[in-house]
């Protein structure tokens, strides 16, 4: 158990709908990452939060947006969905400073019917 | 920006067996973190082994150890006496500094064990 938690972790939806996907952090990490696994593909780097302000980008789609709260939980927000956006979302966080890791979540499986 | 490169799309090998992965990744930094993560079928990302780019001894996790060559910036994955569980995909991974900036992924390379 890596401490990140995420829900819903089977979501099955239709085109057009919006989804949001929840992911509670390790107790203590400031830093959430958020990343897009398609069928046997590599990890698409999202976006990233640190203690509540966005710090990076990735090729993040202007459908989709995300937050982090004053709790340190995250939501990515999917909408108009399609169905290339089937797919395994997950969630990250890290620690402020140290051995540099990533601990992820067990994912969130999105398919777009 | 960082690039993470994984030049073996597929690899297997017998059970007991060593494989060795290769990555290499592009960088003008100077302290980074490097990383294995093992993806078994259950989809879950585990980090196998970490690698401080400052720390010149290769780092070792029982059956895991790397090839660090920091000039050459190559870090290889070797896996000794393969197991079944060992069957995965592996993906390299770069992060610049301490603070989790600029995370990033190779493309992967699947691994299978063959009994």
């Amino acid at each position: 158990d890596s401490g990140v938690t995420q829900t819903p972790k089977h979501l099955i939806t239709a085109t057009g709908q919006r989804v949001t996907l929840r992911c509670s952090p390790r107790s203590g990490d400031l830093s959430v990452y958020w990343y897009q696994q398609s069928l046997d593909q590599g990890l698409q780097f999202l976006i990233q939060y640190y203690n509540g302000e966005e710090r990076a980008k990735g090729n993040i789609l202007e459908r989709f947006s995300a937050q982090q709260f004053p709790d340190l939980h995250s939501e990515l927000n999917l909408s108009s969905l399609e169905l290339g956006d089937s797919a395994l979302y997950f969630c990250a966080s890290s620690p402020t400073r140290g051995t540099g890791e990533l601990f992820f979540g067990e994912g969130s499986r999105l398919t777009v019917l | 920006a960082q690039t993470v490169t994984q030049s073996q799309p597929e690899m297997s090998v017998q059970e007991a067996e060593t494989v060795t992965l290769s990555c290499t990744y592009d960088t003008s930094e100077n302290n980074y973190y490097l990383f294995w993560y093992k993806q078994p079928p259950s989809r879950q990302m585990i980090l196998v082994i970490r690698q401080e780019a400052y720390k010149q001894q290769n780092a070792t996790e029982n059956r895991f150890s790397v090839n660090f060559q920091k000039a050459a910036k190559s870090f290889s994955l070797k896996i000794s006496d393969s197991q079944l569980g060992d069957t995965a995909m592996y993906f390299c991974a770069f992060m610049k500094g301490h603070y989790g900036q600029n995370f990033v992924f190779g493309p992967g390379t699947r691994l299978s064990v063959l009994p």
